[in-house]
């Protein structure tokens, strides 16, 4: 059974541009979650997707956004890149079975912004 | 608003020494709490949960912590440390009932000498 999956692994952008980061949940799962990891520091929510929607949203501007699929895997853009958004960016996601509320992580997708 | 506080950037031990990290967290009510461990350049794996009931968790890898009500704690232990668990260890909170928003203290990067 593969767990969370994310691409691509790594990805160097130019200020100004925009991304699209991509991830597949675990089989079973229908809930996505994705957060920022600036270097040295905790993971920060972004935001979380459940049935398409965005459920919740953590203190990210607009120019985070992203979008489910009826598959369950989802996508992160993040558009007017900034040098700031140089981070690890991890997918997690969360069960059907709803008395089991661990999130399960990807590996992360490695963005730098120069 | 909830919050995770973790004191100890970094921590050295010897190999077989036991070890403590320490977690506080701030949260209105009784938090589901997470210990997460993330080698270099890796995504976050689970060492242990809690939801409810015994208030000291066994995890994978030899780890067990104990959720304190009154002292807002729930600190890391291991006995016998080996070398391979050199890494960074995130304590986080999330609210009860739902794999929503995880929010995660800054970490502490475990050293390991032999």
């Amino acid at each position: 059974d593969a767990g969370v999956t994310q691409s691509p692994t790594h990805l160097i952008k130019t200020r100004g541009q925009q991304v699209t980061l991509r991830c597949s949940p675990k089989s079973g799962h229908d809930t996505v979650s994705w957060y920022q990891q600036a270097l040295g520091q905790g993971p920060q929510f972004i935001f979380q997707y459940y049935e398409e929607e965005e459920r919740q949203r953590g203190n990210f501007p607009d120019r985070f956004s992203g979008h489910q699929f009826p598959n369950y895997s989802s996508e992160l853009n993040v558009n007017a890149l900034l040098l700031g958004d140089s981070a690890l960016y991890l997918c997690a996601s969360s069960p059907l079975d709803r008395s089991d509320y661990e999130q399960y992580f990807g590996p992360g997708t490695r963005l730098t912004v120069t | 608003a909830q919050s995770v506080t973790q004191p100890d950037i970094h921590i050295t031990v010897s190999e077989g020494a036991s070890l403590e990290l320490r977690c506080n967290y701030s949260y209105g009510a009784t938090p589901y709490l997470f210990w997460y461990v993330q080698s270099p350049g890796q995504g976050l794996q689970l060492l242990l949960k809690y939801f409810s009931g015994d208030t000291l968790v066994q995890g994978i890898k030899g780890f067990e912590a104990e959720f304190k009500r009154s002292q807002s704690s729930f600190n890391l232990r291991k006995p016998s440390v080996h070398w391979s668990d050199a890494a960074e260890y995130f304590c986080a909170v999330g609210p009860t009932g739902t794999a929503s928003k995880l929010t995660f203290g800054t970490g502490t990067r475990l050293q390991v000498t032999l």
